[in-house]
This record gives structure tokens, sequence and C-alpha cells, in this order.
């Protein structure tokens, strides 16, 4: 089993530049979310979506946006970076959609350095 | 803002003693969960304890949870080399809008010694 899948694994992009950073998940899970992890810090939510169809803000959108192309599939795009996006990128899946008690599964994360 | 809070940030002991790692948080939550990451991996879910549950038990981990301080605690016992990660506590938050969203520690980094 793949779990979550995540692409690329490592990038570097110049200062204005866009990408689409990829995940997907194979267990049927309802919610995906993307984190960005900087160093000596723990994670903070990007964006998040609860179900097929809906997305919605974290604590850190500015400068993203999200697509949930479908059940399995949660894309973040920067549409022109900047340094201060270099970071860790990690996307999680859980089960449900709601306020149950559902662990998270992580990706192995894409590694973004913007020059 | 980082909800959770870890203490220590940094521990390092000899394999075979026992490693105990505290966590807090502000608001109130649904649960409170435990991750491990390697270096360079993403994170692995540990254990996750229910706001109405105060010890859970894993294998070699025991995680408490004293809701009225708002704090947590995760112990591995008889630590091996292998344990050697960062971990992270992750608060979900209660609210009917929480959505399973975490706000996570920003973690302790232990390292086992063999």
């Amino acid at each position: 089993n793949a779990g979550v899948t995540q692409t690329p694994k490592f990038q570097v992009l110049k200062t204005g530049q866009s990408m689409t950073l990829q995940c997907a998940q194979d267990m049927n899970h309802n919610s995906m979310y993307w984190y960005r992890q900087d160093p000596g810090m723990g994670l903070r939510l990007i964006y998040y979506s609860a179900s097929e169809g809906t997305t919605d803000k974290g604590e850190v959108p500015n400068g993203y946006n999200v697509s949930r192309l479908n059940k399995r599939e949660f894309s973040l795009r920067l549409e022109s970076a900047a340094p201060s996006q270099t970071s860790v990128y990690f996307c999680a899946s859980r089960e449900g959609s709601g306020a149950g008690n559902w662990p998270q599964h992580f990706g192995d994360g894409t590694r973004l350095s913007i020059l | 803002s980082q909800q959770g809070e870890e203490d220590p940030q940094a521990l390092s002991i000899q394999e075979g003693e026992n490693a105990t790692m505290n966590c807090s948080y502000k608001t109130s939550i649904n649960n409170l969960q435990w991750y491990r990451q390697n270096s360079g991996r993403g994170l692995v879910h540990l254990i996750l304890i229910r706001s109405n549950e105060r010890e859970k038990h894993s294998g070699r981990l025991r995680v408490t949870l004293d809701t009225s301080k708002k704090s947590s605690s995760l112990l591995i016992t008889a630590s091996r080399a292998a344990d050697t990660a960062s971990y992270f506590c992750a608060a979900n938050n209660a609210g009917g809008t929480s959505y399973g969203k975490l706000t996570f520690g920003q973690g302790t980094i232990l390292t086992v010694h063999p």
C-alpha cells in the first residue's frame, strides 16, 4: 500500500516562478491537508479539504491555492514563488470528514527551495 | 501561532532508559495525537488519546492527558537506538468545524545512544 504519495520530492525554483505540488492517497480518505514545516518548528496548516469538492484556509494560506481534483488527489499551487516559501511541504489524509477521532496519514514531503 | 508547546526541545539518553516528553495546549480539544518523524521523512502516527481518556498504552508507549492542566505526556520505555527521531504532539481542537485540523507543537528531538 502506497498510502500518501507526494510529487516531486525535491524542487528548486526561482523567485516569481509557479509550480504545483501533487498529492494522492489510496486509502479512500475523505479529508486531506497541506502543511509546511520550517526548521525548528512544527507543522503549520496551509489549506485543507474536509471532503471532495470543498476546500478551506488554514493558518498560513497566503501565497497558495489548492484544488481537490477528486477524492484521491489534492494539489497545492504556488502562483508566484517567494523565498519565504522555502520549506518542506507535507500532505496528509484522514478517514473522516467531521470532528471524529481519526489520525492523519502523511506523505514523505516535498523539499522546496526558492532562490 | 503554535498552540502546542513541547518540553524538552531536545533529549539525549542511553539505550534502555525511559524517555518522557511533555506537551501543553491552549484550547479545548477533541483529542490529542502524538507523531514521530524520522530525519527526512514524513510524520508517522503513534497514538491518539481522546479528551475523555486519561491514559493510553501502545506497546512501549504510554500517553497521559490532563485536560484540567491542558497537558499531555509521552513516555517511551526501554528506549532503543531506533527510537531516535523527532516527536510531535498535535491538538485536534474541539468544535463542529474543526474538520480534524491539527495544531502541532514544535517537537522534541530524541537521541538514543547505543
